[in-house]
């Protein structure tokens, strides 16, 4: 089964940083939901688009649907310690019923 | 709401034993859904049923059996453990099709170790 790109991979940052993630796709997407994962528990909805186009914001963390709608972006302003984990885009293709996931961005921060 | 159950938390099995992972969700979700996750893999889908009595076939079904007799319970069973099994498995349940409602809600995990 087809799995979405996500990048990048994995980030090391500074708390108080911004950061950016995105998810791409050669298939047309119909959803767009961001997951994040903490430690040793099961990912969590963050935030859900449903339209190309669409900018959906959850506190610091700012969200957008793809104008191609074969991507999405995930950005999280000022971070702080609680931000790390493995966060997670996934997808319903235009056609398609199940979701799909990416592989995972995993969030270090430093203090 | 209890949400989505996973039992056993953490598991190690030797080679060639079987063991059922339990999953139970109260939130009458008709849609559940088994994944493993590998390192720098993300979610897998194993198997995945639509409702009581009804199962299917995901991404990676080799070496694995589910059964769903009821809304609530959707146990993943493996029969002969492989070391290729060592993973995290999570479930996970839906309204509809993981559209509607916000998506998957999942359990918090079944880390498995096959030595």
């Amino acid at each position: 089964g087809q799995q979405l790109n996500q990048s990048p991979q994995s980030m090391f940052i500074q708390e108080g940083e911004d950061v950016s993630m995105n998810c791409t796709s050669s298939s047309i997407f119909n959803t767009w939901l961001w997951y994040k994962q903490d430690p040793g528990e099961g990912p969590v909805l963050l935030i859900a688009l449903y339209k190309a186009g669409e900018l959906t914001s959850n506190g610091r963390l700012t969200a957008q649907f793809g104008i191609t709608r074969k991507d999405s972006f995930l950005n999280i302003s000022a971070s702080i310690p609680s931000d790390v984990g493995i966060y997670f885009c996934a997808g319903q293709r235009e056609g398609a019923q199940k979701l799909v996931f990416g592989q995972g961005t995993r969030l270090t921060i430093n203090p | 709401n209890a949400g989505v159950t996973q039992t056993p938390k953490f598991r190690i099995l030797k080679i060639g034993q079987s063991m059922t992972l339990q999953c139970t969700q109260d939130m009458n979700h008709n849609y559940m859904y088994w994944y493993r996750q590998d390192p720098g893999m993300g979610l897998k889908l194993i198997y995945y049923s639509v409702g009581a009595g009804i199962t299917d076939k995901g991404e990676v079904p080799n070496g694995y059996n589910v059964s769903r007799s009821t809304t609530e319970d959707f146990p993943l069973r493996l029969e002969l453990a492989a070391p290729s099994q060592t993973s995290v498995y999570f479930c996970a349940s839906s309204l509809k099709w993981g559209v509607v409602a916000g998506g998957y809600t999942f359990g918090s995990g079944t880390r498995l170790t096959v030595v």
